[in-house]
Formats: C-alpha cells, sequence, structure tokens
C-alpha cells in the first residue's frame, strides 16, 4: 500500500517551459488537492478536486492548470513556468477527513 | 487566511510533555479542530482532530476548552523525533471548498536533550 506517490522528486526547468506534475493515490479517495510551500511558509491550495471529472481554484491557482481524468490521478500541469513557481509542491488525498500527503516534488525553475 | 493563531516556536526537554496551544475564538460549531505536524519537508502528517471533548490516540491528546474557542495538543513524552512544525487548522469535516485544509504558519517545536 503506497498510499500517495508523486513523481518527479525533482526537477529544474527553464523560465517558459513547461510540465506535469503527476500524483497518484491507491486508497481509493475522493478528494485530492495540490499544495505549494515556500520557505518558511506553510502550504497554500492551488487547487483540489471533490470526485473523478472534477476540479476547483483554491488559493493560489494562476499560472497552475490541473486534470483528474481518473479517480486514482491528479495532475499539476505549468503551462510556462516562471522563476516565482519555484516551489516544494505537495499533493494530498482524503475521503473526509484526515489528509493523507505525498512526500513532495521540489521544482526549480531558471 | 488561516482562522487559527499558535506561537511562532516553542522549546521542549526530551522526555517532558509538550503542550502547544491554538485559538481559534471564531470557530464554527461544524468546524473541527485539527492538527499535522511536517517533520523538515516531509509532507504533512496527521495527529489528531476533534469536536468538542477531549480525545486521545497513539500520538497525542487534544484539550478543547468548554467554549471550543482554544486548544492544546500535548505530546507526552516528547522525543527528538518530534521536533517539527505543529499546525493547528480548523474545517467542516465534509463538504467542498470548506472542508479544505488552510495551513498557517504553525509552531516551530525543538525538541533539545
Amino acid at each position: 500500500n503506497a498510499g500517495v506517490t508523486q513523481t518527479p522528486k525533482f526537477r529544474v526547468l527553464k523560465t517558459g517551459q513547461s510540465m506535469t506534475l503527476l500524483c497518484a493515490q491507491d486508497m481509493n479517495h475522493e478528494y485530492m488537492y495540490w499544495y505549494r510551500q515556500d520557505p518558511g511558509m506553510g502550504l497554500r491550495l492551488i487547487h483540489y478536486s471533490v470526485g473523478e471529472g472534477t476540479t476547483a481554484k483554491g488559493e493560489v491557482p494562476d499560472g497552475y492548470n490541473v486534470s483528474r481524468l481518473k479517480k486514482q490521478n491528479f495532475l499539476l500541469g505549468l503551462e510556462s513556468a516562471a522563476p516565482s513557481q519555484t516551489s516544494v509542491y505537495f499533493c494530498a488525498s482524503s475521503q473526509g477527513r484526515g489528509y493523507t500527503f505525498g512526500s513532495g516534488t521540489r521544482l526549480t525553475v531558471v | 487566511d488561516a482562522k487559527t493563531t499558535q506561537p511562532t516556536s516553542m522549546d521542549c526537554a526530551e522526555g517532558r510533555a509538550a503542550n502547544l496551544p491554538c485559538n481559534h475564538s471564531t470557530i464554527s460549531g461544524n468546524e473541527y479542530v485539527y492538527w499535522y505536524r511536517q517533520i523538515h519537508s516531509q509532507g504533512p502528517q496527521y495527529i489528531i482532530h476533534g469536536l468538542k471533548n477531549n480525545e486521545t490516540n497513539e500520538m497525542a491528546s487534544l484539550i478543547i476548552t468548554e467554549d471550543r474557542k482554544s486548544s492544546t495538543l500535548i505530546l507526552p513524552h516528547a522525543t527528538l523525533r518530534d521536533t517539527a512544525v505543529y499546525y493547528c487548522i480548523v474545517r467542516v469535516e465534509y463538504g467542498g471548498s470548506q472542508g479544505n485544509l488552510i495551513f498557517g504558519k504553525g509552531t516551530k517545536l525543538s525538541v533539545k536533550p
């Protein structure tokens, strides 16, 4: 039982490049979330999903898109990366109560 | 914005109880108090949650005041591995955006030998 798996774990992008972060959960959870965490700060919610085929904006959605085509996967896309998107990205899933978080993706945009 | 107020940092001696306070004076009747912790850049880890009664599990105890405007997380015998940032969060248990976890800056707990 892997829980929540994020890929990749590390990535360096050049400004303007695009990429997709993948989050996969094997707990059959309905809810999934993408957060970002900048140095010295708490996590901020980017986008979330309350079920397969649904997505919604969180606190800081600008510059990101998401998709939830399958219940177990939640993808976070950066269409044109900017240095301000340098951060650690965490995915989480939930069935209403406690969240289970992945181990994070460290993204650097140069 | 986070609905809770926590001290920025606290120290605790190894083996002693760590008592982490949290103020949530605007909590609604259907909102729970949740505690998570984050150990050095790992993903946050769920600790405990409660509505109005005190709760205990294998990790910690949660004491909620009768008026529900504040709570205390208790780690009964802190170890060096409990050094982490502890987040107190209020949220409804189910239901759309109101059920989202909104993090503040938390309390940095340092357990010292």
